[in-house]
């Protein structure tokens, strides 16, 4: 199984909404990743966990917040969201920790709309 | 992390080689410079990447310049499929986007 899942495809919610965005591999790759991307824009670096420890937190408002239950698995728990929310959120992994060089394994995304 | 300027858009026609440029001025002794794409609605996908030498692999080429302050990604016989924003960036762990190519292969 060499792919990153990511559920769900689409989702739509309102500002008082709590919901979660799900990412899953199971290449056993160390370091995982959540990244924003808006319409016609690069990806974004939001979050980096490595060995299931939050890394790497560029800034993000607290109505993000991430979870790395384990190795295999990535959350991100959303709450009280704003319409500029709205975008694709990525998530990635990849083999080693933050001190190596492999290349990131990418998800399809979830298209985030809040209304 | 590298600043990475790559110009905003070009064509190629299908069959042919495309030459992505990518300057990456600032770039440290030990960053690595990794190209990625992204077709239309999809997750980035990896190309490839190098530190000095050129490298090829299935996908494309990679030509970094001696003193390694740009680098050329080349797709060898573009394909409509090949029609995507290339992203260079020379991070590695931490990928910097930038802004990206947008590349549009034409029949």
């Amino acid at each position: 199984d060499t792919e990153v899942t990511q559920t769900p495809k689409h989702l739509v919610m309102g500002m008082t909404n709590k919901k979660s965005l799900k990412c899953e591999q199971h290449m056993g790759h160390r370091a995982m990743y959540w990244y924003k991307q808006k319409a016609k824009k690069p990806p974004e670096l939001m979050f980096v966990y490595s060995y299931e420890k939050l890394s790497i937190n560029e800034s993000v408002p607290s109505r993000f917040s991430p979870e790395c239950p384990n190795s295999s698995l990535l959350n991100l728990h959303l709450h009280a969201l704003q319409p500029e929310d709205s975008a694709l959120y990525l998530c990635a992994s990849r083999a080693s920790g933050l001190d190596s060089y492999n290349e990131q394994f990418f998800g399809p995304g979830t298209r985030l709309t809040v209304l | 992390d590298a600043k990475t300027t790559q110009p905003p858009s070009m064509d190629c026609a299908e069959g042919r080689a495309a030459n992505l440029p990518c300057n990456h001025s600032t770039i440290s002794g030990n960053e690595y410079v990794y190209w990625y794409r992204q077709i239309h609605s999809q997750g980035p996908q990896y190309i490839i990447h190098g530190l000095k030498n050129n490298e090829t692999n299935e996908m494309a080429s990679l030509i970094i310049t001696e003193d390694r302050k740009s680098s050329t990604l080349i797709l060898p016989h573009a394909t409509l499929r090949d029609t995507a924003v290339y992203y260079c960036t020379g991070n590695d762990y931490k990928l910097s986007f930038g802004a990206g190519t947008t590349v549009t292969v034409r029949a």
